[in-house]
């Protein structure tokens, strides 16, 4: 089955500063990479997308880089707030069979003000 | 609002006892996923169960069963219970089948669990 790695666990920055979350994949036949929010106690939402057939998306301040080759994606959030505060996730989707979504362990973003 | 509903949204029972969550897909999603969330833990997969079969199974204990219903509707029972069940369960739902090319999971509001 799919296992998707995630890095960091936790990440803390400066209101305005950059904030990069990495993941890895393991099953080459995924095509298919949601990246989820989740705020205390909240449940999880997502945020942004990409499929195997893009290799960058962009959205607002948000933005997700995909590397088949390397079987790793990305997320970037820019010029970050106090309110992009919560625990992020990853998920990669394998192709086949049933579709489920494998999460990553989940990266506790803190912006500090 | 996900479209995906859970009940109920808090649930305090004790030791050994027996309970059951329930999950309303989104209208016309035909999967429905079970996660398990502890404290500072990810999501841990459960079951996977798609148009009333159960379609795959993940770190599910055997005190733990599941089943989705003719109207798409899941129920998660928890059995035995142990102050280490305690956590949030979340229910998704998805269109993701065999033949669908896959969409998005979307969450509910989950269920606490508190085992005392």
């Amino acid at each position: 089955g799919e296992n998707v790695e995630q890095h960091p666990s936790t990440l803390s920055v400066q209101e305005g500063d950059s904030a990069v979350i990495k993941c890895t994949y393991s099953d080459s036949a995924s095509n298919y990479f949601p990246w989820y929010k989740q705020e205390l106690g909240k449940r999880p939402q997502l945020i942004i997308d990409i499929r195997s057939n893009v290799g960058e998306k962009k959205d607002q301040r948000i933005a997700v880089t995909l590397n088949k080759t390397a079987k790793h994606f990305s997320l970037h959030i820019t010029e970050t707030q106090p309110e992009d505060s919560a625990v992020y996730f990853c998920a990669a989707r394998e192709s086949g069979g049933s579709y489920i979504p494998t999460f990553g362990r989940g990266t506790s973003l803190i912006v500090h003000p | 609002d996900s479209g995906v509903t859970q009940t109920p949204k808090h649930l305090i029972t004790a030791t050994g006892q027996r309970v059951t969550l329930r999950c309303s897909p989104r209208s016309g999603d035909l999967s429905v996923y079970w996660y398990q969330q502890s404290l500072d833990q990810g999501l841990q997969f459960l079951i996977q169960y798609y148009n009333g079969e159960e379609r795959a199974k993940g770190n599910i204990l055997e005190r733990f069963s599941a089943q989705q219903f003719p109207d798409l509707h899941s129920e998660l029972n928890l059995s035995s219970l142990e102050l280490g069940d305690s956590a949030l369960y979340f229910c998704a739902s998805s269109a993701a089948g065999p033949r669908v090319g896959g969409t998005e999971a979307f969450f509910g509001q989950g269920t606490r669990l508190t085992v005392v």
